[in-house]
């Protein structure tokens, strides 16, 4: 059964950066795209980006473009997620998620168990 | 950029009760709506996708349809399980989540 692990909580002075990973198992990459989803404390979703493990190809949300890169490592099937300029409204929970259908934008039926970034000073 | 409003807020209902939950999009789009169920400290678990098709292992109790621009979501007879929050999602070149829907006991 497929799986995705993402790497464990980090706290960050506001201008730092953080990167968090999701390791991906069984046939994940080269077949499905992956999203990135954060959650602030007592809030909604709200979705950061797309990368698509197939042909690296990206698609950002606006309000992230160019404070977020999106990155995959094949040899390790790890995406990554990079923002920088953090600040404390950045503190959330970030989920990766799986697209549901292979090779083709969907929705997400599966998610890692989510990473806590904490901005404080 | 479309938006999904997504409403009540908050629903209180009772076990057995009929609930709906509503996602209107800004303009008129195709039938790329989903549906999840999220629990304190948990990941979204999807219920339905393209509007109305139930995801695997999903309870037959939960429904999806499409009318105009308005998206609903249907628990037919809530269970204790079901207290949950919800949110609609359209997927299409983005991802949209509604605000979230709050299910709480009566």
């Amino acid at each position: 059964q497929d799986h995705l692990v993402q790497s464990g909580p980090e706290v960050k002075k506001p201008g730092a950066s953080v990167r968090v990973s999701c390791k991906a198992s069984g046939d994940t990459f080269g077949n499905y795209g992956l999203s990135w989803v954060r959650q602030a404390p007592g809030q909604g979703l709200e979705w950061m980006g797309w990368i698509s493990t197939y042909n690296r190809n990206t698609v950002y949300a606006q309000k992230f473009q160019g404070r977020v890169t999106l990155t995959i490592d094949t040899s390790t099937t790890t995406a990554s997620m990079e923002l920088r300029g953090l600040r404390s409204d950045d503190t959330a929970v970030y989920y990766c998620a799986r697209d549901r259908a292979p090779r083709r934008l969907d929705t997400f039926d599966l998610w890692g168990q989510g990473t806590m970034v904490t901005v404080s000073s | 950029d479309i938006q999904m409003t997504q409403s009540p807020p908050t629903l209180s209902a009772s076990v057995g009760d009929r609930v709906n939950i509503s996602c209107r999009a800004s303009r008129g789009i195709s039938t790329w709506v989903a549906w999840f169920q999220q629990k304190p400290g948990k990941a979204p678990k999807l219920l339905i996708y393209k509007a109305s098709i139930l995801q695997n292992g999903v309870p037959s109790r939960f429904s999806g349809s499409k009318s105009g621009t308005e998206f609903t979501l249907t628990i037919s007879s809530l269970q204790p399980d079901d207290f949950a929050t919800y949110y609609c999602q359209l997927y299409d070149s983005f991802w949209t989540f509604g605000q979230g829907t709050k299910v709480e006991i009566k």
